[in-house]
């Protein structure tokens, strides 16, 4: 079945930029999204990309996708203390009903 | 605002009870999943409904069983509850844009 992986921690300051990457093995995923949770909390969906584009930009967000190296990674441009979370990856596998998800990036932000 | 409301916030069974969780769609949203969080880890697909069938499962046992409706609610009923089924339990939908997650029920089994 389909594996993705995630590193578990990146700490940045704030206005820096965040960088999160995500690899994955299926290539027969159709879409991947990125995924925001704060403690206690439910999944916020940030951002989705389709598997025939290779990026997409959303306000802060900027999503990259190397289809070839099964590569996935969420670019938040000047990151703030309110961006601090735990980030998933998630792939919708070929076939379409089911999202296989990262382990999850805890991002942290310092002042 | 999410369009995926889950009901209750919060329970505490007792192992060997019986548990329904309960989850609202947006209008329109024919298909429903349901995932399992644990502490520490990313969510685990459950199952899928679409149009009140059940449209793929993943690796949980026949304990695991759910519905969907008509007006776009689903519930998720486990039995026999064991110590390990504690975890969050978020139910997501689709709607051509996306799956939109709900806040979760946090079950505590003890």
């Amino acid at each position: 079945g389909e594996d993705v992986e995630q590193s578990l921690f990146l700490s940045v300051r704030e206005g820096d930029s965040s960088v999160i990457n995500c690899t994955y093995t299926d290539s027969s995923s159709t879409y991947l999204y990125w995924y925001k949770q704060e403690p206690g909390a439910g999944l916020q969906l940030l951002t989705y990309i389709f598997s025939n584009m290779d990026m997409k930009q959303d306000q802060r967000l900027t999503v990259l996708l190397n289809k070839k190296d099964k590569h996935l990674s969420l670019r938040i441009a000047d990151t703030q203390t309110g961006d601090s979370a735990i980030y998933f990856c998630a792939v919708l596998e070929g076939g379409g009903n089911k999202l296989t998800f990262g382990t999850g990036t805890q991002l942290k932000v310092e002042l | 605002e999410t369009g995926v409301t889950q009901s209750p916030t919060h329970l505490i069974k007792t192992r060997g009870q019986q548990v329904t969780l309960r989850c609202s769609s947006q209008s329109g949203h024919n298909t429903v999943s349901w995932y399992q969080q644990a502490l520490g880890q990313g969510p685990q697909f459950i199952f899928q409904y679409y149009r009140e069938e059940e449209n793929g499962r993943g690796n949980f046992p026949p304990r695991f069983s759910g519905l969907q409706f008509p007006n776009y609610s689903s519930e998720l009923n486990v039995n026999a509850l064991e110590l390990d089924d504690s975890a969050l339990y978020l139910c997501a939908s689709e709607g051509g844009d996306g799956y939109t997650f709900g806040s979760g029920t946090r079950l505590t089994v003890v």
